[in-house]
């Protein structure tokens, strides 16, 4: 079946500008992570979702970040007022379910560069 | 608070030969879950192996197998018959529960003809 996609693959905007970054997860997933991985870092999660319910967002950066899910499937993270620090390698994954070392299964990411 | 520590930036290895990758980690759960995961150049992270804590006996999958020692807190990855597909980032992460995976900075094997 299909696996887990991003869109756009890559995304350069201007400093203040808002972007919306898209994850579709694989069909019936109804767990959904974001993370982010700055040039040659690890991956440093950001916020998840149990269906469409984001029970912690205390990952995220700040607040100019939020993410949503609708319809317990696509998610959309969204940055606003960007800044240059936001480079960086986005990457989505979904899981069968939530809890007990599910597996994680990942979408290839968004690179969005910030002018 | 949960840290995964990977101590070799970049590693490389001669086709079909052996390489092990380390992992050291640090939680203050029982039970908790490890991973190793592939990311090559195409940026598409994939599972490697996945092992469960409370299971003393290692995880192998074909040439991919761990060296999970509990009490040490090591989760190495051992690489047997390398293959130029193999050529990638490996990072190894560590979740309690899912929802705060902690990964390492990860490790650049290239493997050589």
């Amino acid at each position: 079946g299909a696996g887990v996609s991003q869109s756009p693959s890559n995304k350069v905007t201007e400093k203040g500008k808002d972007v919306e970054l898209r994850c579709d997860p694989i069909s019936g997933h109804t767990a959904l992570y974001w993370y982010r991985q700055s040039l040659g870092q690890g991956l440093e999660f950001l916020i998840y979702f149990q269906g469409n319910s984001a029970p912690d967002k205390s990952g995220l950066p700040s607040d100019r970040f939020s993410a949503e899910r609708t319809g317990g499937s696509v998610s959309t993270l969204t940055i606003q007022r960007t800044q240059q620090e936001d480079s960086a390698v986005y990457l989505c994954a979904s899981s069968l379910a939530w809890g007990g070392g599910e597996t994680q299964y990942f979408g290839p990411g968004t690179r969005l560069l910030v002018l | 608070a949960q840290t995964v520590t990977q101590s070799q930036p970049e590693m490389s290895v001669q086709e079909a030969e052996t390489v092990t990758l380390s992992c050291t980690y640090d939680t203050s759960e029982s039970n908790y879950y490890l991973f190793w995961y592939k990311q090559p150049p195409s940026r598409q992270m994939i599972l490697v192996i996945r092992q469960e804590a409370y299971k003393q006996q290692n995880a192998t999958e074909n040439r991919f197998s761990v060296n999970f020692q509990k009490a040490a807190k090591s989760f190495s990855l051992k690489i047997s018959d390398s293959q130029l597909g193999d050529t990638a980032m490996y990072f190894c992460a560590l979740t309690y529960n899912n929802n705060d995976m902690r990964f390492g900075a990860g490790t650049r094997l290239t493997v050589k003809p």
